[in-house]
């Protein structure tokens, strides 16, 4: 079982819906939670980290649920610049990212 | 506007050819990492270095892998000798300690591919 599991997707969605990726993380141990974004042929950058009271950014919401060992990322109106994959990251006790494989957005006109 | 770059960007070898990758990381980060992507397995971290030092390179095949920080502003990863499994895209981060706070800048990375 991989430690960070992300449905692939494609999810493929109209301008101005609203998304949400879940994420499942298998180590009760693990302490910090991120999104990343990663362009087609880009390096990945961070969109968000996610703090256990849920946090916001614009339209971007990120939630975590320690018991369900679950993160989530919400996304409002989509933008056809929010095309792109989303990549689950989790760390435990060290400075080691484990990413999941990522889940790929298409937002059409 | 600082970033992490990589050397080369784009690399085409033949089996049993020695690979060697390059990385600048951000002027003031202590910590460097190595990670490599394919589409089967996704990013997987390689190794790492905090202050030049190797801390972990537990994801990397020792016999033909090799990680190196000979100075603050250059780390490299070299394959030798390169097979095709190899061909995925390396990338180099940089980032700082900072208590809990751990973000890793990504540069480039370097498409491999080996024949």
């Amino acid at each position: 079982r991989k430690e960070v599991e992300q449905d692939p997707g494609p999810f493929n969605v109209p301008e101005g819906a609203t998304v949400a990726f879940n994420c499942t993380y298998s180590n009760s141990a693990s302490q910090s939670f991120f999104w990343y974004r990663q362009d087609c042929r880009k390096e990945p950058k961070l969109l968000m980290s996610v703090y256990s009271s849920g946090n916001e950014d614009g339209r971007f919401t990120a939630q975590l649920n320690r018991a369900s060992q679950y993160i989530s990322l919400l996304i409002r109106d989509s933008k056809l610049s929010d095309s792109a994959t989303y990549l689950c990251v989790v760390t435990i006790f060290t400075d080691k990212l484990i990413f999941g494989t990522g889940t790929r957005l298409q937002v059409f006109p | 506007d600082a970033r992490v770059t990589q050397t080369p960007r784009h690399k085409v070898t033949e089996m049993g050819q020695e690979v060697t990758m390059r990385c600048q990381p951000i002027l003031g980060h202590n910590t460097v990492f190595w990670y490599r992507q394919t589409m089967m397995q996704g990013l997987e971290l390689l190794a790492y270095f905090r202050n030049r030092a190797p801390l972990d390179d537990s994801g990397m095949p020792k016999d033909r892998f090799s990680a190196e920080m000979p100075d603050a502003t250059l780390a490299t990863l070299k394959i030798q000798p390169s097979e095709p499994r190899d061909s995925a895209v390396y990338f180099c981060a940089s980032g700082w300690r900072q208590r809990q706070y751990n973000e890793q800048f990504f540069g480039p990375g370097t498409r491999l591919t080996v024949l």
